[in-house]
């Protein structure tokens, strides 16, 4: 799996947008990105993933570069209990393994 | 809509001392996995289990084994405990049907320590 990079940690305001970055230059053709999220030391929280194009669903928007080097989850409209650690993957889609790097510490404040 | 569950989610254990975490799926998913996540840190993947009667090894096995009972059920088994593996232990499961990009769902975890 290509390495990921994220900001340690960032803070948003409740009801702005949160943009979280991540650097994945290595990232081969077959690999996705995924974005996971863990609160409060609970399981890991599945919240989206692409290949190339823009993905959205009820929880985020993923906007992935043309060139497939980086990507931004975009939460809309952070609440408190967006506050979690949020993890960026890149694994290959038939492949066996997520390796979670350190992530992004979100803190959403009122 | 239970998802993965894992039991128990709190033990403690003596060094040296041995057994079983359990993790049940009921999504049908084929693919169950085995993961530790230390204090401050990502998780790491211990084994897993492409379908049932398949299991392989991960970043971190040492010390463990695993059984995939059945297409439901994939245990992670201590035989000798050690202070090392003070952890929490993470469950997941992933559909491989038509879409091979499926995403992992994971319990809720059992948190381990060892004394």
């Amino acid at each position: 799996d290509a390495k990921t990079t994220q900001p340690t940690s960032m803070d948003c305001a409740e009801g702005r947008a949160a943009n979280l970055p991540c650097n994945h230059s290595t990232i081969s053709g077959n690999e996705y990105v995924y974005w996971y999220r863990q609160i409060h030391s609970q399981g890991p929280q599945y919240i989206i993933h692409g290949l190339k194009n823009n993905e959205t669903n009820e929880m985020a928007s993923l906007i992935i570069t043309e060139d497939r080097k980086s990507s931004t989850l975009i939460l809309p409209h952070a609440t408190l209990r967006d506050t979690a650690v949020y993890y960026c993957i890149a694994s290959q889609a038939a492949g066996n393994k997520l390796t979670f790097g350190g992530g992004t510490r979100v803190l959403v404040k009122p | 809509n239970a998802g993965v569950t894992q039991t128990p989610k709190f033990q403690v254990l003596k060094t040296g001392q041995s057994m079983t975490l359990q993790c049940a799926q009921d999504m049908n998913h084929n693919s169950m996995y085995w993961y530790r996540q230390d204090p401050g840190m990502g998780l790491r993947l211990i084994y897993y289990s492409a379908s049932e009667g398949t299991t392989d090894k991960g970043e971190v096995p040492n010390g463990y084994n695993v059984s995939r009972l059945n297409k439901r059920e994939f245990s992670l088994r201590l035989e000798s405990a050690a202070p090392s593996q003070t952890s929490v232990y993470f469950c997941a499961s992933r559909g491989t049907g038509t879409a091979i990009n499926q995403p992992q769902h994971f319990g809720d975890g059992t948190r381990l320590s060892i004394l």
